[in-house]
């Protein structure tokens, strides 16, 4: 089965730019997560999708970060612009859920973005 | 207090013995419990999954949870020098209605 499906693998651009990051969840779960890693703060939630619709932005850090999710296989989290700041690996997840909050059901992880602002 | 709190580490254990990972969570509401191994310079692989109070066994891995105490932990047998990485605890915290990460701790097998 075809798990969660992240692109790029790894991005390397400089300050200002428009980074662009693509998931694609595994058919047939409802749920998609954007997280961020980093050494300092580990594994951090961004936002969260139900039925892709937006459910849980608090984790967005800030106006540069924007997510999209234009239909159930494909999801987008952009930073425009980017800063040095904005290095880390990013994770798409997804899950099914039949309960609260998307927290019921495991969420299985792409092989996320390794994002490296220079 | 943070949400959910796991030690650093490193763990270090010999191979064969047994590693014992704990994790403990700050609402008592919470009622989904997960751990996920974390290869370096790779993503989250879930582990076990555990629901109610009690021992959860799975192949040389055993997932515990005691509501009452709010902790989670994970036992590994006979363990294997592949063993080594980092374990992450996720908690579905009730209040948040979100599942939360802990910082991981790391695992050391050695020879």
């Amino acid at each position: 089965d075809a798990g969660v499906i992240q692109s790029p693998r790894h991005e390397v651009t400089e300050m200002g730019q428009e980074v662009t990051l693509r998931c694609k969840p595994i058919s047939g779960h409802d749920y998609l997560f954007w997280y961020r890693q980093t050494m300092m703060r580990g594994l951090e939630l961004l936002i969260y999708f139900n039925n892709n619709v937006p459910i849980d932005d608090s984790g967005m850090p800030e106006d540069r970060f924007s997510a999209k999710m234009p239909n159930a296989s494909f999801s987008t989290l952009k930073i425009q612009p980017s800063e040095p700041r904005d290095s880390a690996v990013y994770f798409c997840a997804s899950s099914s859920n039949p309960g609260q909050g998307g927290g019921n059901q495991p969420q299985h992880f792409g092989d996320g973005t390794r994002l490296s602002i220079l | 207090q943070k949400e959910v709190e796991q030690n650093s580490g490193p763990l270090s254990v010999p191979e064969g013995a047994i590693a014992s990972l704990n994790c403990t969570y700050s609402d008592r509401g919470s009622q989904s419990f997960f751990w996920y191994r974390q290869y370096s310079g790779k993503s989250p692989e879930l582990i076990m999954s555990i629901y109610s109070n009690g021992d959860k066994e799975d192949g040389r891995f055993t997932a515990q949870l005691n509501k009452a105490s709010q902790y989670v932990s994970l036992l590994i047998r006979d363990s294997q020098p592949s063993d080594s990485a980092t374990y992450l605890c996720a908690v579905n915290i009730f209040s948040l209605g979100k599942l939360t990460f802990g910082t991981g701790t790391r695992l050391q097998v050695t020879l």
